[in-house]
């Protein structure tokens, strides 16, 4: 079955600070991946995503490249801002199953000013 | 605005009682979905629904029922609440198309069964 592990949190930074969060995943055909964001108090949000190996999402800041040969899907950013402060996701769907998501257990980020 | 709203946001049940948790979307979306999110889990998927009509079970349907009369609408009840089920629900839609373009998830029921 298709499943997706992230690092996990969480992750304190400071403000301007480079950050990554790891993503790997296994599943069946060729997935699509997905970075959702949760602001506190809110639902998820689409950050970005990619649908074929070697694909560069990137939204706000943030990167992901589709890793096919290593199956990963890290989240990237230059120097983030105390704004950034949420819980990341890493999803995918696979085998055609366009409307079911499986996530990964949620990272914590933190920035400080 | 176009979204998907989610009815009530807060709700605190006995345990055994029955409730049944409103989602709804004006986006003509064919995909919904209902995630329960709890601590260390991430989200995980309860029932889905790829059009008016048809409904299957996900991830741990147990406890939960579904139905889809409309487009718009996808309630998601709970037929005897256990504290298990202490948890937050997202709803969730999504359009049908040949490149996915990610879900669109309501802000959430923060629900306590005590």
């Amino acid at each position: 079955g298709n499943s997706v592990t992230q690092m996990e949190g969480p992750v304190t930074l400071s403000e301007e600070a480079f950050l990554t969060i790891n993503c790997t995943y296994t599943a069946t055909g060729y997935p699509s991946l997905f970075w959702y964001v949760q602001y506190p108090g809110e639902g998820l949000q689409l950050l970005l995503k990619a649908t074929k190996a070697d694909d560069k999402g990137s939204n706000k800041g943030f990167e992901a490249t589709y890793r096919k040969e290593t199956t990963s899907f890290h989240l990237e950013k230059g120097s983030v801002q105390v704004s950034d402060s949420a819980v990341y996701f890493c999803a995918l769907t696979s085998g055609g199953s366009n409307y079911k998501l499986t996530f990964g257990k949620g990272t914590l980020l933190t920035v400080n000013p | 605005n176009a979204g998907v709203t989610q009815t009530p946001k807060f709700q605190v049940l006995k345990t055994g009682q029955s409730m049944t948790l409103q989602c709804a979307q004006d986006m003509n979306h064919e995909y919904m979905s209902w995630y329960r999110q709890d601590p260390g889990m991430g989200l995980r998927l309860i029932h889905y629904s790829v059009g008016a009509g048809i409904t299957d079970q996900g991830e741990v349907p147990n406890g939960y029922n579904v139905s889809r009369s409309t487009t718009e609408d996808f309630p998601l009840r709970l037929l005897s609440a256990a504290p298990s089920q202490t948890s937050v629900y997202f709803c969730a839609s999504s359009r049908q198309a040949s490149e996915y373009m990610g879900y669109t998830f309501g802000s959430g029921t923060r629900l306590t069964v005590v």
